[in-house]
């Protein structure tokens, strides 16, 4: 029972527009959300996160939202650089300690 | 700020043999220490964990153990190796005043032949 989605494997976006990275879950005891970068043969990057208390965090180019009620938190990127070019994974944590359940992950493109 | 450190980056282990990998922090003290694998294509799948010296708890069964020998040692290990044991190991640890954002080291890429 995967508790995180991330329902697009794949993303492809041109350099200067707007990417969008979408994850869905299904806990409601889920209270904080983080979004991980992370390039081959390295380790995952934290990027960003959200509390549950909040539908908005921003940092520079990257902004996330959460939807309580959706159950539905995404990623924007603005704009997007091909150095973003990596597989990104949400992350969310609840009533299960301090542990994190990631989702499948999202491999965005951007290109030049 | 914390730092992890994973060794080797990378192993190519016969079918049938032991393994050990280890991961260390630095800059940190009474850390939360995860391992993680991700398979090939897939997301990150949680192992072990542990909130402190000789406490682990499994996630999911296999052939795989972790130790925690200091603070800031962790140690996944096996007897012996299975061909579905092969993917990348992470290791992970959250500290100080936010124990809600992990932090990775660089991972160990295991093959098994």
């Amino acid at each position: 029972d995967q508790q995180v989605k991330q329902n697009s494997p794949s993303l492809s976006v041109q350099e200067g527009r707007i990417s969008i990275l979408n994850c869905d879950y299904t806990n409601s005891m889920f209270d904080y959300f983080l979004w991980y970068k992370k390039y081959p043969a390295e380790g995952p990057t934290f990027l960003i996160s959200i509390s549950s208390i909040k539908d908005k965090n921003e940092d520079g180019r990257f902004t996330v939202f959460l939807n309580k009620s959706a159950k539905h938190l995404s990623l924007h990127i603005v704009p997007s650089q091909p150095g973003d070019s990596a597989v990104y994974f949400c992350a969310a944590k609840g009533d299960a300690g301090n542990m994190l359940t990631f989702g499948g992950g999202t491999r965005l493109m951007v290109k030049p | 700020s914390q730092t992890i450190h994973q060794w080797p980056a990378t192993l190519v282990q016969p079918v049938g043999s032991p393994l050990s990998l280890e991961c260390t922090v630095e800059g940190t003290s009474n850390p939360n220490l995860y391992w993680y694998r991700q398979a090939a294509g897939r997301g990150l799948q949680l192992l072990f964990y542990s909130v402190g010296i000789g406490q682990i708890s499994s996630e999911v069964p296999q052939n795989l153990s972790a130790s925690r020998p200091q603070d800031r040692q962790f140690i996944l290990s096996s007897k012996k190796l299975l061909l579905s044991d092969s993917g990348f190991y992470l290791c992970a640890s959250t500290t100080g005043g936010n124990l809600d954002t992990q932090y990775f080291g660089p991972g160990t890429r295991l093959t098994v032949l």
